[in-house]
Order: structure tokens, then C-alpha cells, then sequence
């Protein structure tokens, strides 16, 4: 969906190194959500916030951290990159007082590879 | 861990032929989605069925759910080249969050 974006689209890195995700939307949506996918497991929720003074840890926060730097920009970091954090990751979007209940919106996904 | 669990984890068939991806979730829902995924891309939304809904239409798809079996299946029919992709339910249980399951791949032969 064009109106989620996410930097950079791929990454390499190296363990230990600090990394910063990025996704912007301009779909003016209160809620945003940082997923990670891994072959066989599905999507695993890693943070969400429904506002920009609310944050929550999902499933598997552990590693890394967020921000909410406006309504439209939640970022994604890892503080000290390891190798099991090579996967893809997803940023999505929802508002329920605009679209279908909790519908989510994602981005085109970030593929990260730590070495 | 996941809610929703999806079977099979991979099915192939024939263009024009029917596919059908089963659910299954451990808690009650206000509604489950369905989500399609076409290789590395984000997942984009299909369709959606209430709690309180039984059976739901959009085009090729045709989505039921059955709380007392807390299941939900997804069926395309006269399936295309083009549905080869990656299929997800997520269920919302009302805790402002919505969980995904693991996926049935979907390849269909032309």
C-alpha cells in the first residue's frame, strides 16, 4: 500500500551495529504497528501505538525499541544488532473509526540481514 | 504465541480449480480477517466476517466462521495463476490488536 512507506526497503548490517527503521503514512490513521516475519511463524507484533503518547510492547519487544515522532512516523530500532534479528519487517497502519473494524495496512516490508 | 492457526501450511493446485484454507483460534473474537501476501510484499486485507456472521462473499472469495468450533475457512474459487500467494487469518479479540497466524501457501498451476 503506497500510503505506508518504510526505509530503508533493505538492509545489511553487522552485529552490534544500531539500526533505525523507518515507516512513514499518510492515511492520517492513529495506530501503528511494527511486525516481524520469519519463515514458518507467521507475523509476530513487536510494538504498536495508538498515539503518539502511546506506546505498548507486543509479543516480542525484547531487542528492540520504538518511536512515535508524530502521528505519521513510527520508527523502529535495534539497539545492538544480532543475527537471529535477520528477518522482515513490516509496519501497518489501522484506525477502526475509518475503515473496517481494525483492518491493518501494511507497507512494502524492510529486509533485514545482520551478519 | 499465535491465536490463529491456518491448514494446511501449503497447498497446490490447478488453475481453475477450488482452494480452501481452514482457521482455527483458541479465544473468542469480535471479527477475523483474512490477508494475502504475494512473495517478500506486505499483506493486504481480503476480507473481513463478524463474530455474529456466519458466511461472507466478495467475488472469488467466499469466507464462514463458526465460533462453536472457533474455525473459519476461506474458499477461492476457479482459482487463477495470480492467487499464488501466501494467505493469513488474524483474528481481533477485541484488545485493540489483531494476531496473525502462520499461513497456508497457496500455489496454483496454470
Amino acid at each position: 500500500d503506497a500510503d505506508v512507506t518504510q526505509t530503508p526497503r533493505n538492509r545489511i548490517t553487522k552485529t552490534g551495529k544500531r539500526i533505525m527503521l523507518e515507516c512513514s503514512q499518510t492515511k492520517g490513521h492513529d495506530r501503528m504497528y511494527w511486525y516481524r516475519q520469519d519463515p514458518g511463524l507467521g507475523l509476530q507484533l513487536i510494538y504498536y501505538s495508538f498515539d503518539v503518547k502511546d506506546i505498548n510492547k507486543g509479543e516480542i519487544s525484547d531487542g528492540y525499541s520504538v518511536s512515535r515522532q508524530a502521528q505519521a512516523k513510527f520508527s523502529l530500532s535495534l539497539e545492538s544488532a544480532i543475527p537471529n534479528q535477520t528477518a522482515l519487517y513490516f509496519c501497518a497502519t489501522s484506525d477502526p473509526r475509518r475503515s473496517s473494524y481494525n483492518e491493518q495496512f501494511f507497507g512494502p516490508g524492510t529486509r533485514l540481514t545482520v551478519l | 504465541s499465535q491465536q490463529g492457526e491456518e491448514d494446511p501450511q501449503a497447498l497446490s493446485i490447478q488453475e481453475g480449480e477450488n482452494a480452501t484454507m481452514n482457521c482455527s483460534y483458541k479465544t473468542s473474537i469480535n471479527n477475523l480477517q483474512w490477508y494475502r501476501q504475494n512473495s517478500g510484499r506486505g499483506l493486504v486485507h481480503l476480507i473481513l466476517i463478524r463474530s455474529n456472521e456466519r458466511e461472507k462473499h466478495s467475488g472469488r472469495l467466499r469466507v464462514t466462521l463458526d465460533t462453536s468450533k472457533k474455525s473459519s475457512s476461506l474458499l477461492i474459487t476457479a482459482s487463477r495463476a495470480a492467487d499464488t500467494a501466501s494467505y493469513f487469518c488474524a483474528t481481533d479479540g477485541g484488545y485493540q490488536k489483531v494476531t496473525f497466524g502462520i499461513g497456508t501457501k497457496l500455489q496454483v498451476i496454470p
